[in-house]
């Protein structure tokens, strides 16, 4: 079935290091790509997405990375600060025209100060 | 703050029991979706609801069920509560049906 799963459960950083977050998702038909964020006691909060006809996208201090020959996703963040600290999640849109995600399990990512 | 509001944001009842979460979408978006998020299943899609019509059905139990009123709120209702069902229930909107959505923080359900 369709899944999007986490390499790391885990991820400690030191403030001003650049943090990678990656992610392998499984279905190939996928064509839209979302990382979101979420803190504690917080709903998933939107970072950066990219659909399937870029390989490369980036934000402010962000930048997502898909690798569609390996079905892979990562999530760099430049100069990691303490406010990053977060669950990350990546999701695929596997509802086509519809916005039907599927999230992957989870990255904390712990940047200490 | 997403613009995406839910009420109430805790909830405790029995097993049995039925409960309704609500959730109002943000200013002008016509899509509304349901999420569950517990600690052993992560984030799970529900249901999808654009401009009152049923869209999207993810793994939504049959116990479960949700509706988009006119105005575009939505509600979720769980019925026959179990133990299992406690979890954090998330509604997202989005302007269409396949772009940027917007979570709200969540009702934390808690069945005892």
């Amino acid at each position: 079935g369709e899944s999007v799963g986490l390499h790391l459960p885990t991820l400690s950083v030191q403030e001003g290091d650049n943090s990678i977050i990656n992610c392998a998702y499984s279905n190939s038909a996928s064509d839209y790509f979302i990382w979101y964020k979420q803190e504690s006691g917080k709903g998933p909060q939107f970072i950066i997405d990219i659909r399937s006809n870029m390989d490369k996208r980036q934000g402010q201090r962000v930048t997502v990375l898909l690798n569609k020959t390996v079905k892979h996703l990562s999530l760099q963040i430049a100069a990691t600060q303490p406010g990053d600290s977060a669950v990350y999640f990546c999701a695929e849109n596997s509802g086509g025209s519809n916005y039907k995600l599927t999230f992957g399990k989870g990255t904390l990512l712990t940047v200490n100060p | 703050d997403s613009g995406v509001t839910q009420t109430p944001k805790h909830l405790i009842t029995a097993t049995g029991q039925r409960v309704t979460l609500r959730c109002s979408p943000r200013s002008g978006d016509l899509s509304v979706y349901w999420y569950q998020q517990s600690l052993d299943q992560g984030l799970q899609f529900l249901i999808q609801y654009y401009n009152g019509e049923e869209r999207a059905k993810g793994n939504i139990l049959e116990r479960f069920s949700a509706q988009q009123f006119p105005d575009l709120h939505s509600e979720l209702n769980l019925s026959s509560l179990e133990l299992g069902d406690s979890a954090l229930y998330f509604c997202a909107s989005s302007v269409g049906a396949n772009t940027e959505a917007f979570f709200g923080q969540g009702t934390r359900l808690t069945v005892v």
